[in-house]
């Protein structure tokens, strides 16, 4: 069974402060991804990676950045956390070349920015 | 527009009930179609891919229309574990999932 996953279920941080979402997954997957979740906008993509140190920016990486230094890790960094920021975020993984029908997620965070 | 539009429900229905959700896309490139089902305050997970001949797993029946740009879910039999939000998902490419927001759908007993 796939595993993915993320360092906390719950967040609370305060504004301007930066933030690490950690990601972990355990098939050796080559793709990973970060999302965000909100009502009514369903799930957007932040960042993704398709390999070791490899990053592409998603619809909404604005305020965000990433780092992959190791296969099985993928975090997503706030570098100064907004209010707007406030959501659920999402981690996936995936073998490369697999069209969505092998995509795993995280539990998921839930970030509440004060 | 968005991508990927979905009726946001709440879809209300009683056990036993057949129930059908739809969904549209705006890429005519667009290249797999998936439904995922997402519990309360839990992670997507697949449900089905769709395929064009239609597909089926059980109670559940999935259906794309390449012209029209649709796609659809039915559930026959519902079952209070059915409740749940199911999510339309297009593959733009294989780095690329658009997800819709979200059809959410209520069995009662």
């Amino acid at each position: 069974d796939v595993k993915v996953t993320q360092s906390s279920r719950y967040l609370v941080k305060r504004t301007g402060e930066k933030v690490f979402l950690e990601c972990v997954q355990d098939m050796d997957h080559e793709n990973m991804f970060w999302y965000r979740q909100d009502p009514g906008l369903g799930l957007r993509l932040i960042y993704f990676s398709y390999d070791v140190k490899m990053k592409e920016k998603g619809d909404i990486p604005e305020g965000y950045s990433v780092s992959r230094e190791k296969k099985e890790r993928f975090s997503l960094i706030l570098e100064s956390a907004s209010t707007n920021q406030t959501s659920m975020y999402l981690c996936a993984s995936k073998l490369e070349g697999a069209w969505g029908e092998t995509q795993y997620f995280g539990p998921g965070t839930r970030l509440l920015v004060l | 527009r968005k991508e990927v539009e979905q009726d946001p429900g709440p879809f209300n229905v009683p056990e036993g009930a057949t129930v059908a959700f739809n969904c549209t896309y705006s890429n005519s490139a667009s290249q797999s179609f998936f439904w995922y089902r997402q519990d309360c305050r839990k992670e997507p997970k697949l449900l089905m891919s769709v395929y064009s001949s239609g597909n089926e797993d059980g109670r559940f029946t999935a259906q794309l229309n390449r012209a029209s740009q649709y796609i659809s879910l039915l559930i026959r039999d519902s079952k209070l574990s059915d409740s749940a939000t199911y999510l339309c998902v297009v593959a733009d490419s294989s780095y690329k999932l658009i997800f819709g927001s979200g059809t959410r759908l209520l069995v009662r007993p």
